[in-house]
């Protein structure tokens, strides 16, 4: 069952330079994604989402882009800091219910 | 800031054992709800529980599992005969029932099934 699909699972970016993490979804009823960030013996932490009515949203230094048409969604971290270093998890809620769907994660690996 | 809590973080037991996971939500949140990810997997959602009463379920969440909110703060997680495939961690998550969706998730616990 693959839902939610992270086609990436590393990426390496310099420090200071823009991070692009990617997010396809099959599944036309969610209406709602997030993105998460997890380190190694940790949860997941919440990072930012966006209603399906939208197609932007912005906190800081981390932008969410949604394109329905194309059931397409990316995460844009800029500037990206070593401490941004960690696996990131797109999830997707159904409308009308509870339960993320999460993709398989991308490991962003962000060199000094 | 307040944060979802759980315990053990480390669980070893043997097959055919129960095992109880505990979790304390965040202490205004309504809804709550159990994830797990075995090694090298997705994060898979198991339940979700609202008002005392599970209100959805995956397939995984099979007759072997149950949840229970006790006394108000606690929410566990029981697995009456542990399989080998049980293995993972287990994330407790929670949400504050407003309009936004987003869920919580605590530090988890690896449950090691030998």
């Amino acid at each position: 069952d693959q839902q939610v699909k992270q086609n990436s699972p590393s990426l390496s970016v310099q420090e200071g330079r823009i991070s692009i993490l990617n997010c396809d979804y099959t599944n036309s009823m969610f209406d709602y994604f997030l993105w998460y960030k997890k380190y190694p013996a940790e949860g997941p932490t919440f990072l930012i989402s966006i209603s399906s009515i939208k197609d932007k949203n912005e906190d800081g230094r981390f932008t969410v882009f949604l394109n329905k048409s194309a059931k397409h969604l990316s995460l844009h971290i800029v500037p990206s800091q070593p401490g941004d270093s960690a696996v990131y998890f797109c999830a997707a809620r159904e409308n009308a219910g509870n339960m993320l769907t999460f993709g398989g994660g991308t490991r962003l690996m962000v060199k000094p | 800031e307040p944060e979802v809590t759980q315990t053990p973080s480390h669980q070893v037991t043997q097959m055919g054992q129960e095992v109880i996971l505990r979790c304390v939500p965040i202490s205004n949140h309504l809804y709550f709800y159990w994830y797990r990810q075995i090694l090298g997997q997705k994060v898979e959602f198991l339940v979700s529980f609202y008002n005392n009463e599970i209100s959805e379920k995956s397939e995984i969440f099979d007759d072997q599992f149950s949840v229970e909110r006790p006394d108000g703060s606690n929410f566990t997680l029981k697995i009456r005969s542990t399989k080998l495939e049980d293995s993972a961690m287990y994330f407790c998550a929670d949400s504050s029932g407003d309009s936004s969706y987003e869920q919580y998730f605590g530090p988890g616990t690896r449950l090691t099934v030998t």
